[in-house]
């Protein structure tokens, strides 16, 4: 059975600081990941993936997340965090099965 | 180009009433899922349709139901409701099994509060 851990509730940074938000993922098989953030009483928007290829994904609003297969892991990361970026980040994995699953979330806050 | 539209925003029921959630994909896509996001769970899988059928679900009672119509829009049905069922409902889509490792287009979700 697939699944996805993310291991804090919660991440504190100060804005212009790098951040890291961590996930890792249980498959059989390659999997396919992702990241989608939530804004307050929106839907989930869309990050970046990884299916195969380079470690390092590249995504929306200068969101970028490495890859590590020996490690499981599929850490969201971003050189200076904004203020703008607070929101609730998941991390999702599919096996190739269609049945996307989600960790359980972790809210990000940035202090001006 | 128009997203994932979901209807109603908000729905208030009382305790062992029906309620009717709707979504329409994003023009070309065949597939449907639906997520139940409650306070503090995440965001726990309910159904998924494509192709007019109902493909895989999730650990939920049967009084969870759903459908999809020809034109791949899809309902969501909870009977009987409870209060645990309060929550917010999610439809996302995505073009379906030709394209496995696609992602996920969400709506903005449907509120369900059970009194």
């Amino acid at each position: 059975a697939q699944s996805v851990a993310q291991p804090e509730d919660q991440v504190n940074v100060a804005e212009g600081n790098p951040l890291t938000v961590k996930c890792t993922y249980s498959v059989s098989g390659n999997p396919y990941l992702f990241w989608y953030v939530q804004y307050p009483n929106r839907g989930l928007q869309f990050l970046l993936k990884y299916i195969t290829g380079d470690n390092l994904v590249k995504g929306s609003y200068g969101f970028e997340a490495e890859f590590n297969k020996s490690q499981t892991s599929f850490h969201l990361k971003k050189p200076s965090a904004l203020v703008s970026d607070s929101a609730l980040y998941f991390c999702a994995v599919n096996s190739g099965g269609f049945k996307t699953i989600f960790g359980a979330g972790t809210r990000l806050f940035v202090k001006a | 180009e128009a997203g994932v539209t979901q209807s109603p925003t908000h729905l208030i029921k009382t305790r062992g009433q029906q309620a009717t959630l709707r979504c329409s994909p994003i023009s070309g896509h065949t597939s449907v899922y639906w997520y139940q996001q409650a306070l503090g769970l995440g965001l726990q899988f309910l159904l998924w349709y494509d192709e007019g059928e109902e493909r895989n679900r999730g650990n939920f009672p049967p009084r969870f139901s759903g459908r999809q119509f020809p034109n791949y829009s899809s309902e969501l049905n909870v009977n009987a409701l409870e209060l645990e069922d309060s929550a917010l409902y999610l439809c996302a889509s995505s073009k379906g099994q030709r394209t496995r490792t696609g992602e996920l287009f969400f709506g903005e979700g449907s509120r369900l509060t059970v009194l």
